[in-house]
């Protein structure tokens, strides 16, 4: 199986500060169709998970702008350009090219 | 909108079987891929299976062939039955549409086994 590594597992940050979250694949995500399957969540305290981009760096709609994501292969990187208080939580990565799907371990996100 | 809620039993008894419902609103069931997740308490997020429209599923070998996954179009819904259940299979069981970028997501439900 896919093995998803996140990194740091803890990242307190000050508000207004930027954020960055590493995630590493255990293989490449590059799927048959020539995207590459990663995807990342949010998950705020009491909720479930809200996906926030796919494809690598493709935001969905109403995600804010100052969540980036990008990479390649087996390296990925998501971003917060300007954390606000809203974006307290734990955020996961996911792939979806190999089957099962594999989450990283979850980077909770504080304000310090 | 797309919204998605899970129902079914809170409390499951050792080596019984776990059974939940998820009820689809504001899509067509047959117009995607369904999806099962779980989360143990304080822990990850764990993939159980999906299912298409067709009736074709995908589960996770890690269950050991005790998932089964199916669909209701008749109901919009789609149901979890995991047998043989255990302390380990206690978790916040949430269903998603969608294949490889499951979005949205439900709120999930927790079910605890417990005798």
């Amino acid at each position: 199986d896919v093995v998803m590594t996140q990194s740091p597992l803890s990242l307190p940050v000050t508000l207004g500060q930027p954020a960055s979250i590493s995630c590493t694949s255990s293989q490449t995500l590059v799927y048959s169709n020539g995207n590459t399957l990663l995807s990342w969540f949010q998950q705020r305290p009491g909720q479930s998970p809200r996906r926030l981009i796919y494809n690598v760096s493709k935001r969905d709609s109403g995600v804010p702008d100052r969540f980036s994501g990008s990479g390649s292969g087996t390296d990925f990187t998501l971003k917060i350009s300007r954390v606000e208080a809203e974006d307290v939580g734990v955020y996961y990565c996911m792939q979806g090219t190999h089957w099962p799907w594999a989450f990283g371990q979850g980077t909770k996100v504080e304000i310090k | 909108q797309v919204q998605l809620q899970e129902s079914g039993p809170r409390l499951v008894k050792p080596s019984e079987t776990l059974s939940l419902t998820c009820t689809v609103s504001g899509a067509s069931i047959t117009a995607s891929y369904w999806n099962w997740f779980r989360q143990p308490p304080g822990r990850g997020l764990e993939s159980i299976g999906y299912i298409y429209y067709t009736g074709d599923t995908n589960y996770n070998p890690s269950l050991r062939g005790r998932v089964t996954i199916s669909l209701d179009t008749s109901k919009s819904q789609l149901s979890l039955r995991l047998s043989s259940v255990t302390a380990a299979d206690t978790a916040v069981y949430y269903c998603a549409r969608g294949d490889r970028a499951p979005d949205p997501w439900g709120q999930g439900t927790m079910v605890t086994v417990s005798s």
